[in-house]
């Protein structure tokens, strides 16, 4: 169980287009979801907190305008990265709990490879 | 700002070897400590969870260790197989929310 997808798995766009990735909960209800970004070398790094019919909250230095993030329903968030630029290139994740606010595990998508050319 | 440190960054070991990995976190206020497996470019696995009010928690040939006052958690892993290959992420809890800060992780390679 805890099963969280997501999609796609990898992308190759142009600079200057939007690419929208997609994260569901598959067998649980998700009041709330995180994006991350893993830079080559480096930590996961929380983007913003995705919260079920409300805005995300994003985190310092995250522009909320470039990367938006809906949450339409207790099982789907989905990331958009406006206006891509190949700095942007990067592994996107998202997570959900079954519980929220409980400190229950977080279960992880397989990520998206995301390169701007 | 609560910063965790893996080390080391990189481990090869031999298969059927016992290891340890490491982690350390500058603010010992935290909700929980979770160890994840991640494969090359895939997402995280979770393998363990640890509570703030717990000291160690196991799972088959993993056991992690949490040691809050010093803000270092381990995780064991006995009878290492070359299946075992992948990086492992350590993540700090905070604040009640599931916001998570991540390590680097440290890369194990399994030899057979």
């Amino acid at each position: 169980g805890a099963v969280v997808s997501q999609h796609p798995s990898w992308v190759i766009c142009k600079s200057g287009t939007s690419v929208k990735i997609e994260c569901r909960s598959l067998d649980f209800q998700a009041t709330t979801m995180f994006w991350y970004r893993q830079f080559p070398k480096q930590s996961l790094m929380l983007m913003a907190t995705s919260n079920e019919g409300s805005k995300a909250t994003y985190e310092q230095g995250v522009e909320k305008d470039k990367f938006l993030i809906n949450h339409a329903s207790l099982t789907l968030s989905t990331l958009t990265v406006t206006s891509a630029h190949p700095e942007d290139s990067s592994f996107y994740i998202c997570s959900a709990s079954v519980f929220s606010g409980s400190g229950s595990p977080l279960h992880f998508g397989n990520g998206t490879r995301l390169t701007v050319t | 700002k609560q910063e965790v440190t893996q080390i080391p960054a990189a481990l090869s070991v031999p298969e059927g070897e016992n290891l340890v990995l490491n982690c350390s976190f500058t603010d010992s206020a935290i909700y929980n400590l979770q160890w994840f497996r991640q494969d090359p470019g895939k997402g995280l696995t979770s393998l363990l969870l640890i509570q703030s009010s717990q000291r160690e928690q196991t799972s088959g040939r993993l056991n992690a260790s949490l040691d809050k006052s010093s803000g270092r958690s381990t995780l064991y892993i006995a009878a290492s197989q070359p299946g075992d290959s992948a990086t492992y992420l350590c993540a700090v809890g905070e604040g009640g929310s599931e916001k998570l800060v991540f390590g680097k992780g440290t890369k194990l390679t399994v030899n057979p």
